[in-house]
C-alpha cells in the first residue's frame, strides 16, 4: 500500500529534550516536505526536500533541522524543543512535476512542556 | 510570492443541501495546479479535487466540483448533497506547476471549518 509513514504520532516532552520524529514513504517520490499546523493558521511549512541530500527551508524553519539521506526518508530534528514548538506535524511527498499532488502522512501531535 | 485566502473561517450546511466554500488566490504565474484538501477530525489530509490552471473545464469528482475563474484568482468549492461525513475543515491550496526551488511548494489557505447539521 502507498502510503507515508510518521513516527511518532503522539508525543509529549519537555522544554530542551531532543526528539526526532521520523518520515518514511514507500512510493519513490523526490520531493518530501514536513508542515506545521496550528490552530487559525492552517499549515506552514518548515522544509522540503527536492531529493536526496537536497533540502532547504520553508516559511518556518526556526528550531528545526532535517536531513535526507535517502529517498524514502526525511526525519525532523528538534534540537532543543520550545513550547512555542507545540503543533501538529505532517510530512508529505510527491512526485515533481506529475499532477501536483501531495500524499501526507496521518500526522504528529507533539506538545512540549 | 503566492498567497490563498479563504475568507470563511467557519460555515454551516443542513444535511442533503448544498454549500460552496470559498478560496481565492494571488498569482503572477500562469501554470500551476489548484487543490481542495478535506480534514476529518481523524486528522487525516484526504485530497478532495484538483484543478490544472490550464484546463478550462471545471473538475468534479463526485459530490464534489469547483467553480474555477482563473482571471478572477478564483477558486470555490460546492458540496452537493451534503452527508454528515462531510463535515471537517477544507483547505484551498496552490502549487506552481514551475520546477525548482520554493517554486514547487503547496501554499495553503488558513481553512474552513464546515458543519453538518442533520
Amino acid at each position: 500500500e502507498a502510503q507515508v509513514t510518521q513516527n511518532p504520532r503522539y508525543l509529549i516532552t519537555v522544554t530542551g529534550k531532543k526528539l526526532t520524529v521520523t518520515c518514511s514513504q514507500n512510493m519513490n517520490h523526490e520531493y518530501m516536505s514536513w508542515y506545521r499546523q496550528d490552530p487559525g493558521l492552517g499549515l506552514r511549512q518548515i522544509y522540503y526536500s527536492m531529493n536526496v541530500e537536497v533540502t532547504d527551508k520553508g516559511d518556518v524553519p526556526e528550531g528545526y533541522k532535517v536531513s535526507r539521506k535517502e529517498k524514502r526518508n526525511f526525519p525532523l530534528i528538534l534540537e532543543s524543543p520550545s513550547p512555542n514548538q507545540t503543533s501538529l506535524y505532517f510530512c508529505a511527498s510527491s512526485f515533481w512535476g506529475s499532477a501536483g499532488e501531495l500524499f501526507f502522512g496521518e500526522g504528529s501531535r507533539l506538545t512540549v512542556l | 510570492a503566492q498567497t490563498v485566502t479563504q475568507s470563511q473561517p467557519e460555515m454551516s450546511v443542513q444535511e442533503a443541501e448544498t454549500v460552496t466554500l470559498s478560496c481565492t488566490y494571488d498569482t503572477s504565474e500562469s501554470d500551476y495546479y489548484l487543490f481542495w484538501y478535506k480534514q476529518p477530525p481523524s486528522r487525516q489530509m484526504i485530497l478532495v479535487i484538483r484543478q490544472e490552471a490550464y484546463k478550462q473545464q471545471n473538475a468534479t469528482e463526485n459530490r464534489f466540483s469547483v467553480n474555477f475563474q482563473k482571471a478572477a484568482k478564483s477558486f470555490s468549492l460546492k458540496i452537493s448533497d451534503s452527508q454528515l461525513g462531510d463535515a471537517a475543515m477544507y483547505f484551498c491550496a496552490y502549487r506552481s506547476r514551475l520546477g525548482g526551488g520554493s517554486q514547487g511548494n503547496l501554499i495553503f489557505g488558513k481553512g474552513t471549518k464546515l458543519s453538518v447539521k442533520p
